[in-house]
């Protein structure tokens, strides 16, 4: 199936600073969900995008629909010892039901 | 929030024994379950999708006859891995999709050794 590129693939951080990261496709998707993956635990949806452009946000995190519809990017403010996790990006195309997901970018928060 | 449930969430089995694993959604109904495996620090690959009462629909790649789905009511799917072998070895995560709605929620997934 399809598969989505996320970049960066994995993150070192400093707590408090800020997070960006970025999903890319070469097909054109009409929904965009972002979700976080703690290990051994199954993925928990942060964001859903619905439209070309939206900005959605949810507490420390925003995340944005590209205009161009291929791509997203999630950014985390702030970042705690708790954002820690694998964040994926989740694609769904006009026509399908289901959704692809991207490689994922592992994220350290180092207190 | 929509929580759904997997059963069991660790399974150790024998080399050609089947498994089954089941996918309940516990405060809604779910038209439309995922399944979905996930090999160490990878993604999530998309096996099949699961519409209640009828034939799943398959991955390019996910044998049927293999990876057994059944989504008999709107609340529970299950997935049984038939022969299992030592490759089959995986964290499956079923997910499920609220009638009308786009998003999906995660079960907490089902960690699987074939020894």
């Amino acid at each position: 199936g399809q598969q989505l590129n996320q970049s960066p693939q994995s993150m070192f951080i400093q707590e408090g600073e800020d997070v960006s990261m970025n999903c890319t496709s070469s097909s054109i998707f009409n929904t965009w969900l972002w979700y976080k993956q703690e290990p051994g635990e199954g993925p928990v949806l942060l964001i859903a995008l619905y439209k070309a452009g939206e900005l959605t946000s949810n507490g420390r995190l925003t995340a944005q629909f590209g205009i161009t519809r291929k791509d997203s990017f999630l950014n985390i403010s702030a970042s705690i010892p708790s954002d820690v996790g694998i964040y994926f990006c989740a694609g769904q195309k006009y026509t399908g039901n289901q959704f692809y997901f991207g490689t994922g970018t592992s994220l350290t928060v180092i207190p | 929030g929509a929580v759904v449930s997997q059963h069991p969430s660790r399974v150790i089995c024998k080399s050609g024994t089947s498994v089954k694993i089941e996918c309940r959604s516990l405060d809604f109904q779910a038209t439309t379950m995922f399944w979905y495996r996930q090999f160490p620090k990878q993604s999530l690959m998309l096996m099949a999708t699961s519409n209640e009462g009828s034939k799943a629909t398959y991955e390019q790649g996910v044998e049927k006859d293999k990876f057994l789905i059944n989504h008999a009511s709107l609340t529970l799917s299950t997935l049984t891995v038939t022969s299992a072998h030592p490759e089959d070895s995986s964290f499956y995560i079923c997910s499920a999709r609220l009638a009308g709605l786009l998003t999906q929620y995660f079960g907490p997934g089902t960690r699987l050794l074939v020894l």
